[in-house]
């Protein structure tokens, strides 16, 4: 069965550190892409980070990274030098082999301490 | 702004009604895709639009349709609403058939079913 699990309900973290949000993946697939989703309080689901899984480099988008570790079928999410407008609910999501939906996680709820 | 335009924002109905949440993609983008949160199933994708035609289903209710019109926006109807209905409902779209491509998210409308 292709699944995303989120081992973290929530995660406390002091402000300028850095976390890192883990994501397990289950699938035979050799094509698909993984993508990290942040939901602040607001509600709106942003998009992060995407890493596909021919590319040889981890992803990076400004002080969000992503470390894909095809053969343990992770792709982590870390973001560096942490702020507190990054608390919000965190997703990972895949795009399985022929499939255009995404299946999300359970998610991870994420709170910066001052 | 994801470029994803979703309205309303909020809606307040009474159970047995019908709503109609309306969805315009990003320009360029011919897939939208519908997609349900809520708080004991989480993110569960509903169905997918791909230049008007009906390119997959997911866990959607046979009381709920969607279509996409010529112009590219897609409305999601729900009929003879209950309580268990109300959830964040978001429209995402992206540029389908392409490997990699990111799927952006509306704001979501937020249904409440009294």
């Amino acid at each position: 069965a292709q699944k995303i699990t989120q081992t973290q309900p929530g995660m406390f973290v002091q402000e300028k550190e850095a976390v890192t949000l883990d994501c397990t993946y289950d699938t035979s697939d050799q094509s698909y892409g993984l993508f990290w989703y942040k939901q602040p309080s607001s509600g709106e689901m942003i998009f992060l980070i995407y890493q596909g899984s021919y590319d040889e480099q981890n992803a990076t988008e400004g002080r969000y990274s992503l470390n894909f570790q095809k053969a343990r079928k992770s792709a982590n999410l870390v973001i560096s030098a942490s702020q507190l407008g990054d608390s919000a609910m965190y997703f990972c999501a895949m795009r399985f082999q022929g499939a255009q939906k995404l299946v999300f996680g359970q998610g991870t709820r994420l709170t910066i301490n001052p | 702004d994801s470029g994803v335009t979703q309205t309303p924002k909020h809606l307040i109905t009474a159970t047995g009604q019908r709503v109609t949440l309306r969805c315009s993609p990003r320009s360029g983008d011919l897939s939208v895709y519908w997609y349900q949160q809520s708080l004991d199933q989480g993110l569960q994708f509903l169905i997918q639009y791909y230049n008007g035609e009906e390119r997959a289903k997911g866990n959607i209710l046979e009381r709920f349709s969607a279509q996409q019109f010529p112009d590219l926006h897609s409305e999601l109807n729900l009929s003879s609403l209950e309580l268990g209905d109300s959830a964040l409902y978001f429209c995402a779209s992206s540029v389908a058939g392409s490997r990699g491509t990111e799927a952006f998210f509306g704001q979501g409308t937020r249904l409440t079913v009294v």
